[in-house]
């Protein structure tokens, strides 16, 4: 069975800089899909960026961006220039193309912004 | 507008007493979900829906109940067999047809309490 796994329960930026959250993932599907969500404190999940697993080439999302390795099934956001509005708690996410459109998520990272 | 709405925001429950959550689409998208989100277990699958008339159960469905009668509506009923109910639930819906990728997107989520 697919898995997702976040292993940093939190995180902590400055303003300004430059933060990576990490995401690891366990498949034996070649093609699938990997999704990076936030939850800000409304608790409305928001997608941040999306990657194709047959794209080589890592998502941009404005400042969000992704180092996609897929040997070593890892999926990390960056996020540059933080701002405090990027204070949310992020959901890794894993979907394959076999035809149930079952999701399978991370436990999360809450990034927390310091001004 | 086009989205997903959930009602209502809060439910209030007394043990022994059923419940339905109500979840609504006008985004002509296929795929229904739900999903149960506690404290530090990220978003677990209740059921799901790839087209009107079929669902299948996700992997917590013990204590729930699901019916898709119409494309637009994915009504979650949390009975008294739930023994754990008290959480923050998020429904989803997904365009559910490749080979577009197929991203989830959320409703703002209910909050149930068992008193």
């Amino acid at each position: 069975a697919q898995t997702v796994t976040q292993s940093q329960p939190e995180m902590s930026v400055q303003e300004a800089e430059t933060v990576t959250l990490s995401c690891t993932y366990d498949t034996s599907e070649s093609d699938y899909y990997l999704f990076w969500y936030k939850q800000p404190p409304s608790r409305q999940m928001i997608l941040v960026i999306r990657q194709e697993a047959y794209k080589q080439q890592n998502a941009t999302e404005n400042r969000f961006s992704v180092n996609f390795q897929k040997a070593a099934k890892s999926f990390s956001l960056k996020i540059s220039d933080s701002q405090l509005g990027d204070a949310a708690m992020y959901f890794c996410a894993y979907r394959d193309t076999t035809g149930t459109y079952k999701y399978i998520f991370g436990t999360g990272t809450r990034l927390k912004v310091l001004a | 507008d086009g989205g997903i709405t959930q009602s209502p925001k809060y439910l209030f429950r007394k043990e022994g007493q059923n419940v339905t959550l109500s979840c609504e689409q006008n985004l002509n998208h296929d795929a229904m979900y739900w999903y149960r989100q506690d404290p530090g277990q990220g978003l677990r699958l209740i059921y799901y829906s790839q087209i009107v008339n079929d669902f299948q159960k996700g992997d917590i469905a013990e204590g729930y109940s699901v019916s898709r009668e119409k494309k637009e509506s994915f009504p979650l009923t949390v009975t008294s067999a739930q023994k754990n109910p008290t959480a923050f639930y998020l429904c989803a819906t997904s365009l559910g047809r490749e080979p577009l990728i197929d991203t989830q997107y959320f409703g703002p989520g209910t909050r149930l309490t068992v008193l």
